[in-house]
């Protein structure tokens, strides 16, 4: 059965401090994968979403930036912090359409 | 460019009664789906129902069902017996059908089953 991976679930990092989050899936090949950030009091925005290897596509412009460097791998990152990039990011991955499985998350501050 | 708007920020109902959230959102698209998602205090996102907007019959799964009107652009989720486990939050989302599988969320609302 396929399941998500995705760590640490809770980080506090300093203005201007680097982050890289990683998601890792497993039992499936090829899938679409996708981060979503949840702000406090508010939905859930993506960020960004994969079709393959090296394939990003960005939704909103801000201060993260997204990698894929395996099929089943998705990486946040951000070379400096932002107070503004505190809230809580969910990886994400479909590989049937129109069905989408969520990490469990990972809750930022940055203070 | 496709919204969601989610009107009732919070919401609460006794435990055994029926509660209705609203949904309504704007697109120009034809094809699309529509998803209730359930996020309980473990922050894990939960799909609870998913509508396909050519469908004219309304979704229905267990104690949850749907209220779909296409040319209203309404969607809302009716949950029936409530239940101590359905206090969660609750958010309404919006697909198109281009097989990119993006979605576009509202803001949620929160419901809470009084015992």
């Amino acid at each position: 059965s396929q399941t998500i991976h995705q760590w640490p679930a809770t980080l506090v990092q300093p203005v201007g401090s680097p982050l890289s989050l990683e998601c890792t899936v497993e039992g499936t090949s090829n899938p679409n994968l996708y981060w979503y950030r949840q702000a406090a009091g508010r939905g859930l925005q993506l960020l960004f979403y994969s079709v393959g290897i090296g394939q990003i596509s960005s939704e909103v412009p801000q201060n993260l930036s997204a990698s894929r460097p395996q099929d089943r791998q998705f990486i946040l990152s951000s070379k400096k912090l932002l107070l503004s990039d505190s809230g809580f990011y969910l990886c994400a991955w479909s590989d049937i359409p129109v069905m989408t499985f969520f990490g469990q998350g990972t809750r930022l501050t940055v203070v | 460019a496709q919204t969601v708007t989610q009107s009732q920020p919070e919401m609460s109902v006794q435990e055994a009664e029926t509660v209705t959230l609203s949904c309504t959102y704007d697109t120009s698209e034809n094809n699309y789906y529509l998803f209730w998602y359930k996020q309980p205090p473990s922050r894990q996102m939960i799909l609870v129902i998913r509508q396909e907007a050519y469908k004219q019959q309304n979704a229905t799964e267990n104690r949850f069902s749907v209220n779909f009107q296409k040319a209203a652009k309404s969607f809302s989720l009716k949950i029936s017996d409530s239940q101590l486990g359905d206090t969660a939050m609750y958010f309404c989302a919006f697909m198109k059908h281009d097989g990119n599988e993006k979605l576009t969320f509202g803001t949620g609302t929160r419901l809470t089953i009084i015992p």
